[in-house]
């Protein structure tokens, strides 16, 4: 148990369907983040939220849409996804991002979400 | 650029054995730098972390990592694996002032009876 939360844990839809991926961190941090790891591929940064800001979207596509409540919520909407879209999902937050103090920017994960787009 | 790269895929070791995951690291600034491991279905969890100080580094069940600056280095070992070792293993690296990790694609480490 790292102290981040991720449900489902696996998911399965439709090129049509929204569904929502959520993250929650019992950890007090201010930073969280959404990866996607595909096989044989390094992890991709998707977004990441400092203090419920988003600071951070690297080019990913707009069928995939972030929400940041408050800094122990993380939310990922999914609307039209392809195939190629599947993947596993993972959370991450820490306590500090960027900060002088290195221990403080140190990422803990969830255990992912298994997404599979049919 | 800020670049992990993980020189080996697959890594297959006997039982006890030893074992030595490479990881080599490109920057110009102040890094720091992690090695996480996943097990099956699960996420990735913290081994071992250098932010500064000593170049060797002990983590969580038995391995170690030294930081060789000359090289460009921080591999990952173990003098003696066991099969709970078997899962993937991912050398990351971060720079003081961003907010992300930058990741190798991993090594998949498995340990024959």
């Amino acid at each position: 148990e790292t102290g981040v939360t991720q449900t489902p844990r696996h998911l399965v839809m439709g090129m049509t369907n929204k569904k929502s991926l959520k993250c929650e961190q019992h950890l007090g941090h201010n930073a969280m983040y959404w990866y996607k790891q595909s096989a044989k591929k390094p992890l991709e940064l998707m977004f990441v939220y400092s203090l419920e800001e988003r600071v951070e979207n690297n080019s990913v596509p707009s069928r995939f849409s972030p929400e940041c409540p408050n800094s122990s919520h993380l939310f990922l909407h999914l609307h039209t996804l392809q195939p190629e879209d599947s993947a596993l999902y993972l959370c991450a937050s820490s306590q500090d991002p960027g900060g002088a103090d290195l221990a403080k920017n140190i990422q803990y994960f969830g255990a992912g979400t298994r997404l599979s787009v049919l | 650029a800020q670049s992990v790269t993980q020189l080996d895929s697959q890594v297959p070791v006997f039982e006890e054995a030893p074992v030595e995951l490479r990881c080599n690291y490109s920057s110009s600034v102040s890094v720091y730098l992690f090695w996480y491991v996943q097990y099956p279905n699960q996420g990735l969890q913290l081994l071992l972390k250098y932010l500064s100080g000593s170049t060797l580094v002990k983590g969580i069940n038995g391995f170690e990592a030294e930081f060789n600056k000359s090289q460009t280095s921080f591999h990952l070992r173990k003098p003696s694996v066991h099969i709970s070792d078997t899962a993937e293993y991912f050398c990351a690296g971060g720079r003081t002032g961003a907010n992300n990790l930058f990741f190798g694609t991993g090594t998949r480490l498995t340990v024959i009876p």
